[in-house]
């Protein structure tokens, strides 16, 4: 059972505001992940870290931010919140030297 | 970009019937996952592959690694209403460092 954990589940929010969208796993995985997803579409990935102080961006451009200070905590942060970030964000973590990841419940995203 | 050809897209099947799904790649891949995704959660893994040939199962669910490293196959056999989801293949290639995934198997249940 992977123990992995997001916060918020869901967030309504308006237009310009700075959010920031918590990940953290307790399984001591060095990699990390976060995908966008929109309702019953693919995964995209936006950001991964092979550990602590890395950081690197996905195959979808993305306009937000991600910070790896410690193993277990990922959180991504938008600046400012649009309309066109609504979407469900998924966050993952692998073991180092493994494939499989395993994913958080995810986080709604409604921007007004 | 490198891209998996997840079919059939959708599937309206009858409760007690046996599914079949798969991904194809021109690629070859050292790694294939099969997860399924609820509506409004995170996908979970169901079945991991690492070898050639490899044919694992989990529950009524059974998965293969193609011979050729370029294909994947789930079969779930005997299908019950909690199947109904969205099954994702994702495949590893040496090549890349991340995962390549499919564009999701959405399975229904008919009434």
């Amino acid at each position: 059972e992977a123990d992995i954990y997001q916060t918020p589940r869901y967030l309504v929010i308006g237009t310009g505001k700075k959010i920031t969208l918590e990940c953290s796993q307790t399984m001591g995985h060095d990699k990390m992940y976060w995908y966008q997803q929109d309702p019953g579409m693919e995964l995209h990935l936006i950001h991964y870290s092979y550990g602590v102080n890395s950081t690197e961006k996905g195959d979808l451009s993305s306009e937000s931010t991600v910070s790896r200070i410690r193993t277990e905590h990922f959180p991504l942060t938008l600046e400012s919140a649009r309309p066109s970030h609504t979407s469900q964000y998924l966050c993952a973590s692998s073991m180092a030297g493994r494939e499989t990841q395993y994913f958080g419940p995810g986080t709604r995203l409604l921007v007004l | 970009g490198q891209q998996l050809n997840q079919s059939p897209q959708s599937m309206f099947i009858q409760e007690g019937e046996d599914v079949s799904m798969n991904c194809t790649s021109s690629s070859i891949f050292n790694t294939w996952l099969w997860y399924k995704q609820d509506p409004g959660e995170g996908p979970v893994l169901l079945i991991a592959l690492y070898k050639a040939g490899e044919l694992t199962s989990n529950g009524r669910l059974t998965a293969q690694f193609g011979i050729t490293r370029k294909d994947s196959f789930l079969n779930i056999s005997a299908s019950i209403p909690s199947d109904v989801g969205i099954y994702f293949c994702a495949g590893h290639m040496d090549s890349n460092y991340q995962l390549i995934w499919g564009a999701g198997t959405k399975l229904i249940i008919k009434p």
